[in-house]
C-alpha cells in the first residue's frame, strides 16, 4: 500500500517561532488532508488539500501533486498548536484513507 | 447537528467478553469511518459505510470485529471475545460524501484486562 512519511517526527518550538511540517507520499494520491489532535486527543481537521495552496489564519498547507509532497507552514507559533500533526492521503481510486505516524509538536511560552 | 458523538467514552473490559462502540454522526454525512488508534501512531483504517452499505471492511484485523449502520446513521462496531491486544482508542468519523473532509469524534478508550 501507500506509504506515508511525515518529517520531523517530534518539534519543540518557542512561542512565536515559525515552522514547517512536511508529508511525503510514494503513490499518487486523490486526497490528502492535515490534522492536528490536541494534548486531550481530540483530531481536528485543518486543510483537505489535494493540491495547491490553502491558508487559514496562521496555518498553511501546499501540496505538490506531481511531487507527491505537502507542506503544512505555521506561523508565529502559539501554545494552543501544541498536540501531533497528522498527514492522511487516500491514493487514486480508493477512498481508504492512509495516516502518516505524525509530528509531535510542543511550543513553549 | 453537531458533531460527531461515540459511547461510550471509556470502556473497561475483561479478556473474553463482548464490547459494542456507538458512533453517531453528523446528520446528514453520507459516509462514516472506523479507526484504530494505538498510542503514538496514526489512526489505522477500519471500515467505511457510504449511507448503510459497508463499502470496505478490508482494514477489520480478524472476523471478531463487525460493523453495521443498518438505517444509515449511527454505527456500531462490535468486537467479539475481546483480548488484550484489542486495547486502544477507536476512532469514528463522517464526511458528507466520500473523499471529503473528515469529522472526527472523540473517540472511545478501550482496555482490556
Amino acid at each position: 500500500g501507500i506509504q506515508v512519511e511525515q518529517s520531523p517526527p517530534d518539534l519543540i518550538l518557542q512561542e512565536g517561532a515559525n515552522s514547517t511540517l512536511r508529508c511525503n507520499f510514494s503513490d499518487s494520491v486523490n486526497n490528502l488532508q492535515w490534522f492536528h489532535q490536541n494534548p486531550w486527543g481530540q483530531l481536528i481537521n485543518l486543510f483537505y488539500i489535494p493540491s495547491g495552496t490553502k491558508q487559514n489564519g496562521r496555518l498553511s498547507a501546499t501540496t505538490v501533486a506531481t511531487e507527491r509532497y505537502s507542506l503544512l507552514y505555521i506561523s508565529s507559533s502559539q501554545t494552543t498548536d501544541s498536540g501531533v500533526y497528522f498527514c492522511a492521503v487516500e491514493p487514486g481510486g480508493s477512498y481508504i484513507p492512509t495516516f502518516g505516524r505524525g509530528t509531535s509538536l510542543i511550543v513553549h511560552p | 447537528g453537531a458533531g460527531v458523538s461515540q459511547s461510550p467514552r471509556y470502556k473497561v473490559t475483561k479478556r473474553g467478553q463482548d464490547v459494542a462502540l456507538r458512533c453517531d454522526p453528523i446528520s446528514g454525512h453520507v459516509s462514516l469511518y472506523w479507526y484504530r488508534q494505538a498510542l503514538g501512531q496514526g489512526p489505522e483504517f477500519l471500515t467505511y459505510f457510504n449511507y448503510e452499505a459497508q463499502q470496505d471492511k478490508s482494514g477489520l484485523p480478524n472476523d471478531r470485529f463487525s460493523a453495521e449502520r443498518p438505517e444509515g446513521s449511527i454505527s456500531t462496531l462490535t468486537i467479539q471475545r475481546t483480548e488484550q491486544r484489542d486495547s486502544a482508542m477507536y476512532r469514528c468519523a463522517s464526511s458528507l460524501v466520500s473523499k471529503e473532509t473528515q469529522y472526527f469524534g472523540p473517540g472511545t478508550r478501550l482496555l482490556v484486562l
